[in-house]
């Protein structure tokens, strides 16, 4: 079955940290893009960022708000991505979604075909 | 940045309506726009990818068309488990840029 499974949310105090994963599985996973996307409770979809595969050298891109708060890694041994989120803000507060990256043409026409379940993150003291 | 400006914002409609949704793109995005469905508590799926391509497995009933700053969303006949949110995003450029979703309710 294809899945992708985030984990490691939960409530945390404004100006701590918290770190999510998102287990691949029944899916291939090292060749791809993948990005982190949030939506706070009762809002719309916001992109958060991405890391570029290996051979696009693990680049990563963020959107500019974050502040460089927040760090995308991945082990394409384990198939295990991850958001490393630091000095949380309550406007952080949100459900995080782990979507893979997949492209008609390399790198043109592309699209978020598997998502995970989400993993609810809640920034209050 | 490329925002993009979805409307309606919310729809009412019937079981059988045709309905459209329209996304704007703020500068010119090809046919780099993606279209998804998501319905309460759960993930957005993918519908519609390049501005017309319907992905795998969904339902024919579904189309987009568009380039350039202009796309829609249409469903030729409103099933119940279309009521949902749709969601247009862009890939052309980063950042990434979502559309305000647009919510398909029940007249």
């Amino acid at each position: 079955e294809v899945q992708l499974v985030e984990s490691g949310g939960g409530l945390v105090q404004p100006g701590g940290s918290l770190r999510l994963s998102c287990a691949a599985s029944g899916i291939t996973f090292t060749d791809h893009h993948m990005d982190w996307v949030r939506q706070a409770p009762g809002k719309g979809l916001e992109w958060v960022g991405r890391i570029r595969d290996k051979a696009d050298g693990y680049i990563t891109d963020y959107a500019a708000s974050l502040e460089g708060r927040f760090t995308i890694s991945r082990d394409d041994v384990e198939k295990v991505l991850y958001l490393q989120m630091n000095n949380l803000k309550t406007e952080d507060t949100a459900v995080y979604y782990c979507a893979r990256r997949n492209c008609r043409f390399p790198h043109i026409n592309c699209y978020s075909d598997y998502w995970g379940q989400g993993a609810l993150v809640t920034v209050s003291s | 940045d490329i925002q993009l400006t979805q409307s309606p914002s919310f729809l009412s409609a019937s079981v059988g309506d045709r309905v459209t949704i329209t996304c704007r793109a703020s500068q010119g995005i090809n046919n780099d726009l993606v279209w998804y469905q998501q319905r309460p508590g759960k993930a957005p799926k993918l519908l519609i990818y390049a501005a017309s391509t319907l992905q795998s497995g969904v339902p024919s009933r579904f189309s987009g068309s568009g380039s350039g700053t202009e796309f829609t969303l249409t469903l030729s006949s409103l099933q119940p488990e279309d009521f949902a949110t749709y969601h247009c995003q862009q890939f052309k450029s980063l950042p990434l840029a979502f559309g305000g979703g647009t919510k398909v309710e029940m007249k």
